[in-house]
């Protein structure tokens, strides 16, 4: 089955605990994203890549890094986590760019103590 | 720079009833727009996207959309709402020169009453 896949789905953690949540797609996708999810702010794009080992910043990449070594695999990582981290994320792929259809992953909700 | 303003947060309609849920964008280039649903608890799914074609846009369960330049607007419209419609609602906006970055509207949440 075609689909996006995060890990882990809850996690509560402390302020500074460095943490990985990871997103792997099985459909040979070139284009990979990371968004947060706030209410009343909808998503916001935290980072993309056009393909292996290109990445670029979105709109709110502070506070967090990735990595593209593998076409199937985008980790978030968040080095020293605080509260204002605290959200929802969702990693999508699609086809080639921002301008396809996006396949979005079922999300992950962070809570930063 | 490409922004993305839903006009309303909460949008509550009866059921049998239109639905309108408006969205305004601003795009220094031809953009490609999208609609985007979100059910709770649920990731976002594909309601429908324009990509400079046929300006009255058609996507799944009988929504539609119409991108009027003029007014830059992308406005989703459905004839007849359905219990199951009951969501929150994304329009969403890309431009190629943005290095594919996409921008989301705020959400318009929309409540299908009996």
């Amino acid at each position: 089955e075609a689909q996006v896949t995060q890990n882990p789905r809850y996690l509560i953690t402390v302020t500074g605990k460095k943490l990985t949540v990871t997103c792997s797609q099985n459909m040979n996708h070139e284009y990979m994203s990371w968004y947060r999810q706030d209410p009343g702010l909808g998503l916001r794009q935290i980072y993309y890549s056009m393909n292996v080992e290109v990445t670029d910043k979105g709109d709110v990449p502070e506070g967090y890094k990735v990595s593209r070594k593998e076409k199937r695999n985008f980790p978030l990582i968040l080095e020293s986590p605080s509260p204002n981290q605290t959200s929802l994320y969702f990693c999508a792929s699609s086809p080639q760019s921002g301008g396809d259809t996006q396949y979005f992953g079922p999300g992950t909700r962070l809570t930063v103590l | 720079a490409q922004s993305v303003t839903q006009l309303d947060s909460h949008v509550s309609v009866s059921e049998g009833t239109p639905v309108l849920l408006r969205c305004n964008y601003s795009s220094s280039y031809s953009p490609s727009l999208f609609w985007y649903v979100q059910h709770p608890n649920k990731g976002l799914q594909l309601l429908l996207k324009y990509t400079s074609a046929a300006t009255l846009v058609k996507g799944i369960n009988g929504f539609e959309a119409e991108f009027k330049k003029s007014e830059t607007s992308f406005h989703l419209t459905k004839p007849s709402a359905h219990m199951s419609d009951a969501a929150e609602y994304f329009c969403v906006v890309s431009e190629s020169n943005a290095g594919n970055m996409l921008t989301f509207g705020g959400g318009t949440r929309l409540m299908v009453k009996p």
